[in-house]
């Protein structure tokens, strides 16, 4: 099956920091989904990304559909203590099921 | 905006009991999805639904059963309770193949702890 390979596995920043996580996988993918996950809380959608070089932004929040169609990056700029959590990349081909990676735990050190 | 609502966020059963864990959405989604998610192994398919009445099974589906007899509402259901089912529980739904892809929302997510 389909292998997301998710990094760093876990960040630790100073407040007003920015952020680089990334996504690669193992076959290509036609969407690309960065979800946030608050302690105890389900994830919530970020970004969507449905076409290859796609660059979205969402606030302080960037994210980038790989040309390869194999990779995408999540750039947070500029951290603030809400943005602590665990974010996820996501993604699929065609009718697959989506596949998730493993998750990156974000802390901003005070 | 999307709403994915689980019915119960923290439980605590016995070994054995029967569980039921709620969920509805009011988008109209056509797929629902429950995942289970544990520290170090990520989130998990347990079941899925295309359809009313309709299911299949995700990666982990032994110790489940599903039933969704309502477009709106999707239910998973454990027929005895195990310890090794404690656990959080993903509800999420999506409306298919649309130029919006296949999109996923989650709910809240129920803890289940069995004793």
């Amino acid at each position: 099956g389909q292998q997301l390979n998710q990094s760093p596995q876990s960040m630790f920043i100073q407040e007003g920091e920015d952020v680089s996580m990334n996504c690669t996988s193992s076959s290509i993918f036609n969407t690309w989904l960065w979800y946030k996950q608050d302690p105890g809380e389900g994830p919530v959608l970020l970004i969507a990304l449905y076409k290859a070089g796609e660059l979205t932004s969402n606030g302080r929040l960037t994210a980038q559909f790989g040309i390869t169609r194999k990779d995408s990056f999540l750039n947070i700029s500029a951290s603030i203590p809400s943005d602590v959590g665990i974010y996820f990349c996501a993604g699929h081909f065609g009718n697959e099921k989506l596949t998730f990676g493993t998750g990156t735990r974000l802390t901003i050190i005070p | 905006d999307v709403k994915v609502t689980q019915s119960s966020r923290y439980l605590v059963k016995r070994t054995g009991e029967k569980v039921f864990l709620e969920c509805v959405q009011d988008m109209d989604h056509e797929n629902m999805f429950w995942y289970r998610q544990d520290p170090g192994l990520g989130l998990r398919l347990i079941y899925f639904s295309y359809d009313v009445k309709m299911k299949e099974k995700g990666d982990i589906p032994e110790g489940y059963s599903v039933s969704r007899e309502k477009k709106e509402r999707f239910s998973l259901i454990l027929e005895s309770a195990s310890t090794n089912q404690t656990s959080m529980y993903l509800c999420a739904s999506s409306s298919g193949l649309q130029a919006g892809g296949n999109t996923i929302y989650f709910g809240e997510g129920s803890w289940l702890t069995v004793v």
